[in-house]
């Protein structure tokens, strides 16, 4: 069965600093992952997928996240972090129904 | 186009009531899924509807209980709630099933109490 696990549960950085947010997954088959952001009292955004093409994912508002199947990681980056950028950041995989498994989440926030 | 809404944004229950919530998908969007967040955690599937049908499910009781309309609008029924159902309610519509070459599109959500 699929999984997916989130290291760090808060991450702290400065305004202007690398944001790096850790994705693990388990998976018995190539995997479909996305990175969502979820802003205070609202649904989630998804930033970014792999769909098995290039394995350096572009997204939006500059995140980016590069699948490495030896490591089986999928973890986000974006070189200069941003006030807006504070919010929850999920990592999902897609198992073989079409439904997303989701990790626990990891809570950025930006120093000014 | 408008995007996912859901309705209420709010509500309070009491245990062993039952509860609707209500989905508008986004517009030409035939697949709804719901999901449960609980405090702290990530969203947890529940189901999801293709066409009028369920389309999967996910580890949910079956006092968890769906509906898809002819428009697409969807609905998510508890039974008997207990203070565990206590979350925020997610539902997300694809242009199809898979959601991996159509994005799902999430709705702001339900925040559910029960006491």
């Amino acid at each position: 069965a699929q999984s997916v696990t989130q290291l760090g549960s808060h991450v702290s950085v400065s305004e202007g600093a690398l944001v790096l947010l850790r994705c693990n997954y388990s998976s018995s088959v190539p995997p479909y992952l996305f990175w969502y952001v979820q802003y205070p009292n609202q649904g989630l955004q998804l930033l970014l997928k792999y769909t098995s093409a290039a394995t350096l994912v572009k997204g939006i508002n500059g995140f980016e996240a590069e699948f490495k199947k030896s490591e089986t990681s999928f973890h986000l980056t974006k070189p200069s972090a941003h006030m807006s950028d504070a919010a929850e950041y999920f990592c999902a995989v897609m198992d073989s129904s079409y439904k997303l498994i989701f990790g626990s989440g990891t809570r950025l926030l930006v120093r000014p | 186009e408008t995007g996912v809404t859901q309705s209420p944004t709010h509500l309070i229950k009491t245990r062993g009531q039952q509860v609707t919530l209500r989905c508008s998908s986004q517009s030409g969007h035939n697949t709804v899924s719901w999901y449960q967040q609980a405090l702290g955690q990530g969203p947890q599937f529940i189901f999801q509807y293709y066409r009028e049908e369920e389309n999967g499910r996910g580890n949910f009781p079956p006092r968890f209980s769906g509906l898809q309309f002819p428009n697409y609008s969807s609905e998510l029924n508890v039974n008997a709630l207990e203070l565990d159902d206590s979350a925020l309610y997610l539902c997300a519509s694809s242009l199809d099933r898979s959601g991996v070459m159509y994005e799902q599109y999430f709705g702001p959500g339900t925040r559910l109490t029960v006491t």
